[in-house]
């Protein structure tokens, strides 16, 4: 099936520092979304997007969907405990009426 | 509040067992989907369904089934667990097939 790379696939940082994470393709989407999912829990939505360079905040959240359609990023300002876990993006690709296209997450580890 | 409910938190079952796990959305959403997720692999779409008694194959369909007698109700059945079907199951409603995805809590099943 189609493929999102998200990347990075995991990050070891400091509380208080930024995040980045990415998704790209090679198709183009009508939809990017943004999750994030606690350990043992389903994932729950952060960010949707659904325009061409729209760019999204959600208290230190930031998203923007790309220029060209095929990729979205998601930053985190100024990281705090709390915001451990695994970070998924998703699209619905243009040519297609179903489904998500997900990416493999990124898994977030906030070091003391 | 939106609600997606799963059946089971956990739950252990011995190979060749048939299992049902339970799915329940109480937002009126048309559509509703199984996953499973692994480790590394992100989520992996089993089946959906865009309507009562309307079903359709996800990427991985391969020794699953499903049932959708009521709207609110989707039912996933793995027909004789195996070992390889160890793994977090993670049912979903939207109101369209592109949109935001609300997700249950998750289903830790293990085979044994």
């Amino acid at each position: 099936g189609q493929q999102l790379n998200q990347s990075p696939q995991s990050m070891f940082i400091q509380e208080g520092e930024d995040v980045s994470m990415n998704c790209t393709s090679s198709s183009i989407f009508n939809t990017w979304l943004w999750y994030k999912q606690d350990p043992g829990e389903g994932p729950v939505l952060l960010i949707a997007l659904y325009k061409a360079g729209e760019l999204t905040s959600n208290g230190r959240l930031t998203a923007q969907f790309g220029i060209t359609r095929k990729d979205s990023f998601l930053n985190i300002s100024a990281s705090i405990p709390s915001d451990v876990g695994i970070y998924f993006c998703a699209g619905q690709l243009r040519d297609s009426n179903y489904q998500l296209i997900w990416g493999a997450g990124t898994k977030l580890i906030i070091k003391p | 509040d939106v609600k997606v409910t799963q059946s089971s938190r956990y739950l252990v079952k011995r190979t060749g067992e048939k299992v049902f796990l339970e799915c329940v959305q109480d937002m009126d959403h048309e559509n509703m989907f199984w996953y499973r997720q692994d480790p590394g692999l992100g989520l992996r779409l089993i089946y959906f369904s865009y309507d009562v008694k309307m079903k359709e194959k996800g990427d991985i369909p391969e020794g699953y089934s499903v049932s959708r007698e009521k709207k609110e109700r989707f039912s996933l059945i793995l027909e004789s667990a195996s070992t390889n079907q160890t793994s977090m199951y993670l049912c979903a409603s939207s109101l369209s097939p592109g949109r935001q995805a609300f997700f249950g809590q998750g289903t830790r099943l293990t085979v044994v």
